[in-house]
């Protein structure tokens, strides 16, 4: 079955430390998002990237970085400098093409990051 | 700026009751209209869409009227059950510079009693 696969499920992180979460998908999807969850609210858009070796910021990019080196794959890496990364975070694919809003986006489980 | 407005949970029900839990939307264009369902521990599912105004998405005995006088998209069901407990998200959906930008909703959170 074509999906998206978060890794870890769970993730500590200790203080000054980068942490990086997994995202692969095999739905052979040109875009794919990175969002953070907080309790009670609803997702913001961290990066994104529609096509191979290009990505952009989302709402809230600082204190995060990505890579798009393989269409299969967008890791996120929550930096130092991310004072608050305490969070669920989910990845998502989609179709991208022009005029492409009607396709919906498709998620991971997501990884839940805490600080120890 | 474009945004989403959920009714604010939790809401809670016996099984076989009725459910409607309000979207409303401000979008400039012509957005795509999502309800997506989140599960504990789990990520997003689509649960229904609707493109274009007066369309009807359903599935799962779920159902929502894109109503553009109203700018509304509200999610219905005639007969809940204990395993409809969730987090329901609105979202729209609006092409911003050549990708879909999916703006959400705080999310509704259900839950369905015996």
């Amino acid at each position: 079955d074509g999906g998206i696969t978060q890794s870890p499920k769970y993730l500590f992180r200790k203080e000054g430390q980068n942490v990086t979460l997994s995202c692969e998908q095999n739905l052979n999807h040109d875009a794919m998002y990175w969002y953070r969850q907080d309790p009670g609210q609803g997702l913001r858009l961290i990066y994104y990237s529609q096509i191979v070796n290009d990505f952009q910021k989302g709402d809230i990019a600082e204190g995060y970085s990505v890579s798009r080196e393989k269409k299969e794959s967008f890791p996120l890496t929550v930096t130092s400098a991310q004072k608050n990364p305490t969070a669920f975070y989910l990845c998502a694919s989609s179709i991208a093409r022009r005029g492409g809003s009607t396709q919906p986006q498709h998620f991971g489980d997501g990884t839940r990051l805490s600080i120890l | 700026g474009d945004s989403v407005t959920q009714m604010e949970g939790p809401v809670t029900l016996s099984e076989e009751a009725f459910l409607t839990i309000n979207c409303t939307y401000t979008a400039t264009g012509y957005p795509s209209l999502f309800w997506y369902v989140q599960y504990p521990g789990e990520g997003l599912q689509l649960l229904l869409k609707a493109t274009k105004a007066d369309d009807k998405g359903s599935n799962k005995g779920f159902e929502a009227t894109y109503r553009k006088e109203t700018t509304s998209f509200h999610l219905e069901k005639g007969s809940v059950q204990v395993s409809d407990s969730a987090v329901y998200f609105c979202a729209l959906s609006v092409a911003s510079g050549g990708y879909n930008k999916l703006i959400f909703g705080a999310g509704t959170r259900l839950a369905v009693h015996p």
